[in-house]
């Protein structure tokens, strides 16, 4: 079990350009996690998939914003037209569905907008 | 809509001293609560979890929780501290059925130990 992993780790970028993130989940999960922190914050739920659909979005997840699980497994997370406020820590988690699941974290993706 | 209020921004303890941190959630039916923890620059490592049963739940790094559905509460506890624990500490609660199965986190305590 080599637990979620997320790419990269740090990414610091200009207003108005588009990045993407990657979240591995450990293999045998079949839910995947999105969620936003902000400094001194909790973190916020975004979206998760189970399998590859992608089952909820928060209204956090305006239209800049798009996330895809395409064969179940790795997830990415796309941020287009960024902006100073999208400025976060990025976190990714999976679990395998049960009642009141336990969420394993992934360590992060900083977003610096500069 | 279910929330999680931890009243406690910052707590500072002595290291050798006990520990506890508060947390108060609201959900209409029995939640599924949990206590994660985050160093600087990290994501969340789970420290312990409550879903049913025996109300005081034994977690890792000698932590423990007890739920108290009267009070609405879910605190953290630990008897002696290290100067490792220093970190911060979020409370979150799952609801079921149209809530989902997201997580959703108090605004965390900060715990600073002194030598």
């Amino acid at each position: 079990d080599t637990g979620v992993s997320q790419d990269p780790r740090h990414k610091i970028t200009k207003r108005g350009q588009n990045v993407t993130f990657r979240c591995d989940p450990i293999s045998e999960h079949n839910r995947l996690y999105w969620y936003r922190q902000t400094l001194g914050q909790g973190p916020e739920f975004l979206t998760y998939f189970q399998n590859e659909a992608q089952l909820e979005k928060s209204r956090l997840l305006s239209d800049r914003f798009s996330a895809e699980r395409p064969k179940g497994s790795f997830s990415t997370l796309e941020i287009q037209r960024t902006e100073q406020g999208d400025s976060a820590m990025y976190l990714c988690a999976s679990s395998q569905s049960s009642a009141g699941e336990t969420q394993y974290f992934g360590p992060g993706t900083r977003l610096l907008v500069l | 809509a279910q929330s999680v209020t931890q009243p406690d921004i910052h707590i500072t303890v002595s290291e050798g001293a006990s520990l506890e941190l508060r947390c108060n959630y609201s959900y209409g039916a029995t939640p599924y609560l949990f206590w994660y923890v985050q160093s600087p620059g990290q994501g969340l490592q789970l420290l312990l979890k409550y879903f049913s049963g025996d109300t005081l739940v034994q977690g890792i790094k000698g932590f423990e929780a007890e739920f108290k559905r009267s009070q609405s509460s879910f605190n953290l506890r630990k008897p002696s501290v290290h100067w490792s624990d220093a970190a911060e500490y979020f409370c979150a609660v799952i609801g079921s059925g149209a809530a989902g199965n997201k997580l959703t986190f108090g605004g965390g305590t900060r715990v600073l130990v002194k030598p």
